[in-house]
């Protein structure tokens, strides 16, 4: 079944305590990207990855990383998470190497106390 | 102004009405544009894409670009309560990497 995963799907951690969400995918898609959702703010695009080894900051980077050392995983890092980091992360893949047609992880809501 | 705009609604309609969903867009040179739909409590999915001024049609779906008026819509014909629902506009930049996303509308179908 094609997929992407994400996990953990539910975590709440402190301030300060470095965390990793997976992300893998199936399809052997090249684009991959990570948002975060919040309300009234909609989806907002935090990094991407056109192919292995190549990534790029979105519209809200700080205080996240990436990497992309394998095509099918793309780990989002909080280093040093802080409370307004709280929100639902989804990963997604695209098999059109672009960011439109994309497909979408169960998400993982996270709260940072 | 917002890069992609819509209505947060909640749009409510009956049953068998037609759903008119909107959006707007900032950037002239977009070329392809997306709409999602996305239950409570799940991830979003892709259910249209549109790259050519007119309508496309998809069963009950309808995606309508308007790209003079930087104008993407979407109808649903005989609304469904399965169809109640946040529909999300999405537009990719330029060069296709960055996607934006609208906030979405919340659609309610009344039974």
């Amino acid at each position: 079944e094609a997929q992407v995963t994400q996990n953990p799907r539910y975590l709440i951690t402190v301030t300060g305590k470095k965390l990793t969400v997976t992300c893998s995918q199936n399809m052997n898609h090249e684009y991959m990207s990570w948002y975060r959702q919040d309300p009234g703010l909609g989806l907002r695009q935090i990094y991407y990855s056109m192919n292995v080894e190549v990534t790029d900051k979105g519209d809200v980077p700080e205080g996240y990383k990436v990497s992309r050392k394998e095509k099918r995983n793309f780990p989002l890092i909080l280093e040093s998470p802080s409370p307004n980091q709280t929100s639902l992360y989804f990963c997604a893949s695209s098999l059109g190497g672009r960011g439109g047609e994309l497909f979408f992880g169960e998400g993982s809501r996270l709260t940072v106390l | 102004q917002k890069e992609v705009e819509q209505n947060s609604g909640p749009l409510s309609v009956p049953e068998g009405a037609i759903a008119s969903l909107n959006c707007t867009y900032s950037d002239r040179v977009s070329q392809s544009f997306f709409w999602y739909r996305q239950y409570s409590g799940k991830s979003p999915e892709l259910i249209m894409s549109i790259y050519s001024n007119g309508d496309k049609e998809d069963g009950r779906f309808t995606a309508q670009l308007n790209k003079a008026s930087q104008y993407v819509s979407l109808l649903i014909r005989d609304s469904q309560p399965s169809d109640s629902a946040t529909y999300l506009c999405a537009v990719p930049n330029t060069g296709g990497f960055k996607t934006i996303f609208g906030a979405g509308t919340r659609l309610f179908v009344k039974a």
